[in-house]
């Protein structure tokens, strides 16, 4: 079975200023998703990244990228220019490669934005 | 469209009794998951369905029921509410096609109590 782990459970980084959130996971699969979701007080689950096994280079959505190492199965989020916005619980999450499953979660880090 | 949508958002039952969470999405996906938050956790998997009439247990499936006869509705039911049932419950749901799975769209929680 696939582990996912998360070893902060919370950070604080000041108003624009640049955090990296921590996940590693253990697999013994070739073929998987791994993901970050943002989950404000309001509890909705929200899709911030996504990054294929297969694709070496690191995926980026504006303020958000990540560090990508299939070899240390490390999967980091770093958020750039941090806002009061994303003050949120950030869960990194596992899907096997064309896998019904659902998706495997860590435990979460609570990140708190200084103003 | 209104993506996936779950209804009730809140609900306190007494222990022994039993209720229906509905869970209805819009997006014509084939894949719809269960899943459940517990305080300082990440998401557990309670069932997953691959398209009507096919549902599969996921890691935490003892005290649920669901069924699939619809590709829209994927209802959970609690038979006998036990205290432990206590959580917010996600329901999901992806499109698998071509060898590759797209990313979960969430609902936005039912907030259950077992008093």
């Amino acid at each position: 079975a696939q582990t996912v782990t998360q070893s902060q459970p919370e950070m604080s980084v000041q108003e624009a200023e640049t955090v990296t959130l921590s996940c590693t996971y253990d697999t013994s699969e070739s073929d998987y998703y791994l993901f970050w979701y943002k989950q404000p007080p309001s509890r909705q689950m929200i899709l911030v990244i996504r990054q294929e096994a297969y694709k070496q280079q690191n995926a980026t959505e504006n303020r958000f990228s990540v560090n990508f190492q299939k070899a240390a199965k490390s999967f980091s989020l770093k958020i750039s220019d941090s806002q009061l916005g994303d003050a949120a619980m950030y869960f990194c999450a596992y899907h096997s490669g064309g896998g019904a499953d659902g998706l495997t979660f860590g435990k979460g880090t609570h990140l708190i934005i200084q103003p | 469209n209104a993506g996936v949508t779950q209804t009730p958002k809140f609900r306190i039952l007494k222990i022994g009794q039993s209720m229906t969470l509905q869970c209805t999405q819009d997006m014509n996906h084939n894949y719809m998951y269960w899943y459940r938050q517990d305080p300082g956790m990440g998401l557990k998997l309670i069932y997953y369905s691959v398209g009507a009439g096919i549902t599969d247990k996921g890691e935490v499936p003892n005290g649920y029921n669901v069924s699939r006869s619809t590709t829209e509705d994927f209802p959970l039911r609690l038979e006998l509410a036990a205290p432990s049932q206590t959580s917010v419950y996600f329901c999901a749901s992806s499109y698998f096609g071509q060898g590759k799975t797209q990313p979960q769209h969430f609902g936005d929680g039912t907030r259950l109590s077992i008093l």
